[in-house]
């Protein structure tokens, strides 16, 4: 089993639907995750980190962290076509810095107008 | 200015030749990390500096090697390249445990 596990996609939702992504990762002492975007060609891009003692609201955007599951949730709400991007979930090894981050396989999205 | 600037942006080269990736950083950051991304598998890191006087390998780091020249600087070698050692190469920096931030990227091609 992979240590960070996403489906690759690609997920494609109408504009204005809500986007759900989902991570699994294998380390039950993770302490923190991460999200990043990363369009075609460019660089990943932060757009939201969760820690594990609750869920984050930034915008459009949510984390959602199900640790009994050891899944983490990413939804975009109202999606627009500028969301369509690549998805990448990043969780560091429990107990070790979060630099040593393994980063899951990514899942593609295309919100179609 | 972008504060994480990676040169070269895209290079082309022939197997068996040495190449160098360098990484500079304006954001003062202690931490700097080397990944590559292959198509459908992510990223994936090699090398990364807790600060200057400290090397660690990552996940994939044969055929690799680093040298962090100061704090605002991380150079990735290939010292024979080969074809599979094509990918795009993202340079990363941290201030501590804090979220990392990426440059553009190089393109590597080795022919």
């Amino acid at each position: 089993q992979k240590e960070v596990e996403q489906n690759s996609g690609p997920l494609s939702v109408p504009e204005g639907a809500i986007a759900s992504l989902n991570c699994t990762y294998s380390d039950r002492g993770s302490q923190s995750f991460f999200w990043y975007r990363q369009y075609s060609g460019k660089s990943p891009e932060l757009i939201m980190f969760i820690y594990s003692n609750g869920d984050k609201e930034d915008g459009r955007f949510t984390a959602q962290l199900n640790k009994a599951s050891q899944y983490v949730s990413l939804l975009i709400r109202d999606s627009q076509p500028s969301d369509s991007a690549t998805y990448l979930c990043a969780v560091p090894p429990g107990g070790t810095s979060y630099g040593k981050l393994t980063f899951g396989q990514g899942t593609i999205l295309t919100v179609h107008p | 200015d972008a504060d994480v600037t990676q040169t070269p942006r895209n290079r082309i080269t022939k197997t068996g030749k040495r190449i160098m990736l360098e990484c500079s950083q304006t954001k003062g950051h202690d931490r700097m990390y080397w990944y590559r991304q292959d198509p459908g598998l992510g990223l994936r890191l090699i090398y990364y500096s807790f600060d200057v006087k400290d090397i660690n390998k990552g996940e994939i780091s044969d055929g690799y090697s680093v040298s962090r020249q100061a704090q605002a600087k991380f150079s990735l070698s290939l010292e024979s390249a080969i074809p599979n050692q094509t990918a795009l190469y993202f340079c990363a920096t941290s201030e501590g445990d804090q979220p990392q931030h990426f440059g553009d990227g190089t393109r590597l091609s080795i022919l």
